[in-house]
């Protein structure tokens, strides 16, 4: 079946350094892409997303890139900091409010 | 703005006893549904509501009834837990402009962990 996947379960990072998180999706319906931020004990918080009709968008620190040739998805942190560890999940919707696909996660981790 | 809110945050069953986990939001969405997040699993959605007095399945919804009687509420009842329901849940909401329209971020909830026994 179709289903949304992470390249690495932990990724450690140097303070001050960029990070890249990885997604791999196999739904080519998908349209509409999220990132999420989890914190221990706490729930998703959105981060930021990207339609399928764009390649690249950018946020605070952050930037997602979608490449639908070969169904990838990354997130990219630059200067990351202490308060960047957490879990990052990929999402990706086929249409609809319900149908949203989560990915298990990538736990990253900021060495000081 | 409270955003969403969950109650209880911690919660201990014994097998065939029932409870309700309470959501409420009160941003006036629309939107909102109940996730459970396992291990090494992505959140799977349990339950959604498009609105007040709608509700629908989504992709795990067996052992589990919801209710939408109001905007702000969306209560997730248990009839008789089983440890397989062991499980943290999440509750979220967004904004909802209708089908085909521009899908909007889901706001979540800090998430009720239950273990049931």
């Amino acid at each position: 079946g179709e289903s949304v996947g992470l390249h690495l379960p932990t990724l450690s990072v140097q303070e001050g350094d960029n990070s890249i998180i990885n997604c791999a999706y196999s739904n080519s319906a998908s349209d509409y892409f999220i990132w999420y931020k989890q914190e221990s004990g706490k729930g998703p918080q959105f981060i930021i997303d990207i339609r399928s009709n764009m390649d690249k968008r950018q946020g605070q620190r952050v930037t997602v890139l979608l490449n639908k040739t070969v169904k990838h998805l990354s997130l990219q942190i630059a200067a990351t900091q202490p308060g960047d560890s957490a879990v990052y999940f990929c999402a990706e919707n086929t249409g609809g409010y319900q149908k949203v696909t989560f990915g298990t996660g990538t736990k990253l981790q900021v060495i000081p | 703005n409270a955003g969403v809110t969950q109650t209880p945050k911690f919660q201990v069953l014994k097998t065939g006893q029932s409870m309700t986990l309470q959501c409420a939001q009160d941003m006036n969405h629309e939107y909102m549904s109940w996730y459970r997040q396992d291990p090494g699993m992505g959140l799977r959605l349990i339950h959604y509501s498009v609105g007040a007095g709608i509700t629908d399945q989504g992709e795990v919804p067996n052992g589990y009834n919801v209710s939408r009687s109001t905007t702000e509420d969306f209560p997730l009842r248990l009839l008789s837990a089983a440890p397989s329901q062991t499980s943290v849940y999440f509750c979220a909401s967004s904004y909802y402009k209708g089908r085909g329209t521009k899908r909007e971020t889901q706001y979540f909830g800090p998430g009720t962990r239950l273990l049931v026994l």
